[in-house]
């Protein structure tokens, strides 16, 4: 069974960094493009980054670039985020999401159960 | 503002058929990218409904349907239930990069 568990989400304040986690598992994970997605409070879903199954192709949403980095650590099956100087609009529910090949675009065919960001002072 | 548009939502009573509509562009949609659907149960993560304009998941029932003409896309539910009730994401591709439609909250009178 796929499994995908976000964790090191919390309140920071403006300016300041946290780092998410996603511990993926029931599949290869060193094969699959993974991503970001997030979703403001009582907002829709927004594409945050991408990054290849070997870790050498990575984009960011525009709103996040310059901030954020995604990374991945295949021998550990972990997905990451580093966000820094984080910004009030930051705030919200953060999702791992996996990357299914389509021949029109890829896909999300497996997402986490999210963990919460809050940025405020 | 969402790249691709969706209505902020619609209706329909236990049986009855509804539609959500995602209308893109010439960047997007219309220049060929598929269109994919996810569903959002209250307080629950996203999950894949519809793929590559009209592909079902194994598990996803046959009264959820999608397809695609020109720069726009329809997700069409039949047999309305009760546990439709949810909110509704299109998704597709414009300049390369992954957008989403605003989403549509579908209420089951």
């Amino acid at each position: 069974e796929v499994q995908l568990v976000e964790s090191g989400g919390g309140l920071v304040q403006p300016g300041g960094s946290l780092r998410l986690s996603c511990a993926a598992s029931g599949f290869t994970f060193s094969s699959y493009e993974m991503n970001w997605v997030r979703q403001a409070p009582g907002k829709g879903l927004e594409w945050v980054s991408y990054i290849s199954s070997s870790g050498s192709t990575i984009y960011y949403a525009d709103s996040v670039k310059g901030r954020f980095t995604i990374s991945r650590d295949n021998a550990k099956n972990s997905l990451y985020l580093q966000m820094n100087s984080l910004r009030a609009e930051d705030t919200a529910v953060y999702y791992c999401a996996r990357d299914s090949v389509g021949i029109g675009g890829n896909y999300f065919d497996y997402w986490g159960q999210g963990t919460l960001v809050t940025v405020s002072s | 503002q969402s790249v691709l548009t969706q209505p902020p939502s619609v209706s329909g009573a236990p049986g009855q058929r509804v539609t959500i509509s995602c209308t893109g562009s010439s960047s997007n949609i219309g220049a060929g990218y598929d269109v994919h659907w996810y569903q959002q149960l209250p307080g629950t993560a996203p999950k894949l409904l519809i793929y590559g304009n009209s592909n079902r998941p194994s598990g996803v029932p046959d009264r959820f349907s999608g397809s695609k003409s020109g720069t726009s896309a329809s997700l069409a539910i039949t047999g309305l239930q009760a546990e439709d009730e949810a909110d509704y994401y299109c998704q597709s591709y414009d300049s390369s990069l992954r957008v989403f439609g605003g989403g549509t909250k579908l209420t089951v009178l």
